[in-house]
C-alpha cells in the first residue's frame, strides 16, 4: 500500500479480554516499530523488528504484551489480560533498512484502545 | 537516562515570527541521526526534518531548520514566520548507530500553539 496501514482504527474491550493490533507496513520496508502513545505523552517504544534478525523487545511493558513478524511484513501486536492502563494509541511505524541511521519512518494512523 | 529531553512542555508565538523548539539528547555513538516529527491534533505523525551526526551543514526543509551543535549535543527545531497551522505537538527523536537501539527514541515533545 501507499502508507502504513493499522487496523483497527478504535478498539473498544472489557477489562481482562485479549486483544490484537494489525500493522501492515510500507512494502519492502525491512524495518517496523511499535509505539504506545498515552493521552497527551510522548511516544513509548514497545518493539522492534529488522528483517530476519532478533527483535528487539526491550520496551514490551509486560509478558502480557506480545508481537510478531510474519514473512517480513505484517506484523500483530497482542496484548492479553487487557488493564486499563493499556488504554492508549498504540502506533506503526515503518522505514528503510535501518542499518544505517538515516531512514524516516512512517507512521500508521493508529490504533486507539480503550479498556472498560 | 533520557535519551532525548526536551524541557519545553508548552510554548506561543505569534503569527508570522520564529520559534526555536528545543531538543538535546545523549548518546555515546558517533553514528546518529536525529529527527523532528510534527503531531497536529488529528493525531498523525509527520516527518519535518532531519540531521545525520556527520553532516557537515545544518538540515533545512522549507520554513524548518535545525540548528545542530555537536559539541553541546543539541538538535533545536528553528521554524520561521509561524503558520496557525503549525499549532501541533512537535516531537524531536534519535536513531543510534553502532551497537544503540535503532529504533527511534522520542521526547515527551513540545505543544507549540501559534497566536494570530
Amino acid at each position: 500500500g501507499a502508507g502504513v496501514s493499522q487496523s483497527p482504527s478504535n478498539k473498544v474491550t472489557e477489562k481482562g479480554k485479549d486483544v490484537e493490533l494489525r500493522c501492515d507496513p510500507i512494502s519492502g520496508h525491512t524495518a517496523l516499530y511499535w509505539y504506545r502513545q498515552s493521552l497527551g505523552q510522548g511516544l513509548e517504544f514497545l518493539i522492534y523488528f529488522q528483517g530476519n534478525s532478533a527483535p528487539d523487545k526491550s520496551g514490551l511493558p509486560s509478558d502480557r504484551f506480545s508481537a510478531e513478524r510474519t514473512g517480513g511484513s505484517v506484523s500483530t501486536l497482542t496484548i492479553q489480560r487487557t488493564q486499563q492502563e493499556d488504554s492508549a494509541v498504540y502506533l506503526c511505524a515503518s522505514s528503510l533498512e535501518a542499518t544505517l541511521v538515516g531512514p524516516r519512518a512512517f507512521f500508521g494512523q493508529g490504533t486507539r484502545l480503550t479498556v472498560v | 537516562a533520557q535519551k532525548i529531553t526536551q524541557t519545553q512542555p508548552g510554548m506561543f508565538v505569534q503569527e508570522k515570527e520564529a520559534v526555536t523548539l528545543d531538543c538535546t539528547y545523549d548518546t555515546s555513538d558517533p553514528s546518529y541521526g536525529l529527527f523532528w516529527y510534527k503531531q497536529p491534533s488529528s493525531g498523525e505523525m509527520i516527518f519535518l526534518i532531519y540531521q545525520g551526526s556527520y553532516d557537515q551543514q545544518n538540515a533545512t526543509e522549507g520554513r524548518y531548520s535545525l540548528n545542530f551543535q555537536k559539541a553541546r549535543k543539541s538538535a533545536n527545531l528553528v521554524i520561521s514566520a509561524s503558520q496557525l497551522g503549525d499549532s501541533a505537538m512537535y516531537f524531536c527523536a534519535m536513531r543510534e548507530g553502532g551497537a544503540g537501539r535503532r529504533a527511534l527514541t522520542f521526547g515527551s515533545g513540545t505543544r507549540l500553539q501559534v497566536q494570530p
